[in-house]
């Protein structure tokens, strides 16, 4: 069965602090793998897409890792700041076609000051 | 550039009634579709468009129908709306096929719909 896990569900971190939110996947065939950042009452914006044959892939604070291997993903915040608040969304895509993305169910990350 | 516009923003609707989700883009894509957001779950899709006078089902669509207006629209219809379909519902665009390498989905802001 096509799933997409992210781990922990919450964070709460402190301004400035770095930390690092987990994807596994069980799809196959990959394809891609996609993050995305959802802010509380917005739409998913998208921060990185990657393919198998990527292992890193950085968007400002935000780098992505990819371990095709292991079907493991993780993406690192670095120097956090208050605006970091929001749900980061995992998004892996199976072969081609509308109906093959499979979206986790999302870290739901806080910043304090 | 305005991306991608959803419409209304919130919606109230008592059990049975009927209500169209207008969306937008302006971003000259050929596929489109429509999400819906549960506590606890992922986006899962509703109803897709592959390019301009194509329409498909996804995961979820019983009880919804789709139309695709024109290349920039794409509307969600709720015929006889159920508790059951509350949620957040999503408009989305791509250039292509969500699962073509490289291809960025963008999101509508979201619209709320309650059902009671």
């Amino acid at each position: 069965k096509n799933q997409v896990e992210q781990s922990p569900q919450s964070l709460i971190i402190l301004e400035g602090k770095n930390c690092t939110l987990q994807c596994n996947y069980t799809v196959s065939p990959f394809s891609n793998l996609r993050w995305y950042k959802q802010d509380t009452g917005r739409g998913p914006v998208s921060l990185t897409i990657m393919t198998f044959s990527e292992n890193t892939k950085s968007n400002g604070r935000y780098t992505a890792t990819l371990d095709a291997d292991t079907k493991q993903s993780s993406l690192h915040i670095t120097a956090s700041q208050l605006s970091d608040s929001a749900s980061y969304i995992c998004v892996v895509s199976v072969g081609r076609g509308a109906n093959n993305l499979f979206f986790g169910t999302g870290t739901r990350l806080t910043v304090i000051p | 550039n305005a991306g991608v516009t959803q419409t209304p923003k919130f919606q109230v609707l008592k059990t049975g009634q009927s209500m169209t989700l207008q969306c937008a883009q302006d971003m000259n894509h050929n596929s489109m579709y429509w999400y819906r957001q549960d506590p606890g779950m992922g986006l899962r899709l509703i109803y897709y468009s592959a390019s301009e006078g194509t329409t498909d089902k996804g995961e979820v669509p019983n009880g919804y129908n789709v139309s695709r207006l024109n290349k920039r629209e794409f509307s969600l219809r709720l015929e006889s709306a159920a508790p059951s379909q509350t949620s957040v519902y999503f408009c989305a665009s791509s250039g292509q096929l969500s699962g073509l390498l490289g291809n960025t989905i963008y999101f509508g802001e979201g619209s709320w719909l309650t059902v009671v």
